[in-house]
């Protein structure tokens, strides 16, 4: 268990549809990241927050958005949904962010999302 | 043309064998990580580097800066290390951003 939680673990939705998915880090963590694994891509970097403040941003479509609130869980908003938004989400956290250093994520378990 | 590049693809391997996977990558990097997931999906962070090697049990990660390359080995294979194994960097311009290899799945049989 890595102490990352992410809820729901599962969901089925529509196109055309808007999903929230959450995300608790390691208690002490202070960056959030957001993965999305599809099938045809692998593994693809969205988006970081760094104690409320977005870091970097990575290949995240503009009808996806996301935030990191005051208690450093953070919400990924999915709106206007398409087949192929499909995948596995996965949040990671990690104690920090700096410019030139990083160090170890740690992964939630992900939330599968289908679109039907 | 992808920025971290891995081979191979798919590995097959008899339980006891020495194991490598390749990782090359064309990015400025702050550090390296290797990943595991396994068949659940399940994600784990096995090793960051930045320079040198590390080791843990039998898993054994190098990286060469100059020639922006690194490989994970594992000694003595067994088949509970199955699974994809994903190198991924830190890079970009404020080294921020992950990149991600496809993945190597490895099956080791008994």
């Amino acid at each position: 268990d890595s102490g990352v939680t992410q809820t729901p673990k599962h969901l089925i939705t529509a196109t055309g549809q808007r999903v929230t998915l959450r995300c608790s880090p390691r208690s002490g963590d202070l960056s959030v990241y957001w993965y999305q694994q599809s099938l045809d891509q692998g593994l693809q970097f969205l988006i970081q927050y760094y104690n409320g403040e977005e870091r970097a941003k990575g290949n995240i479509l503009e009808r996806f958005s996301a935030q990191q609130f005051p208690d450093l869980h953070s919400e990924l908003n999915l709106s206007s949904l398409e087949l192929g938004d499909s995948a596995l989400y996965f949040c990671a956290s990690s104690v920090w962010a700096s410019g030139r250093s990083a160090d170890t994520q740690y992964f939630g378990p992900g939330t599968r999302l289908t679109v039907l | 043309k992808n920025e971290v590049e891995q081979s191979p693809q798919n590995l097959t391997a008899q339980e006891g064998e020495f194991i490598t996977i390749n990782c090359s990558y064309s990015v400025g990097i702050s550090a390296l990580h290797w990943l595991q997931q396994h068949p659940g999906g399940g994600i784990v962070s096995l090793f960051m580097l930045s320079s040198g090697k590390k080791k843990h049990g039998r898993l054994i990660a190098t990286i060469n800066i100059q020639e922006k390359h690194s490989s994970l080995h594992i000694t003595a294979s067994h088949p509970r290390d199955s699974a994809v194994y994903i190198c991924a960097v830190s890079g970009g311009d404020n080294f921020n951003k992950f990149y991600f290899g496809s993945g190597t799945k490895l099956n080791v049989k008994p």
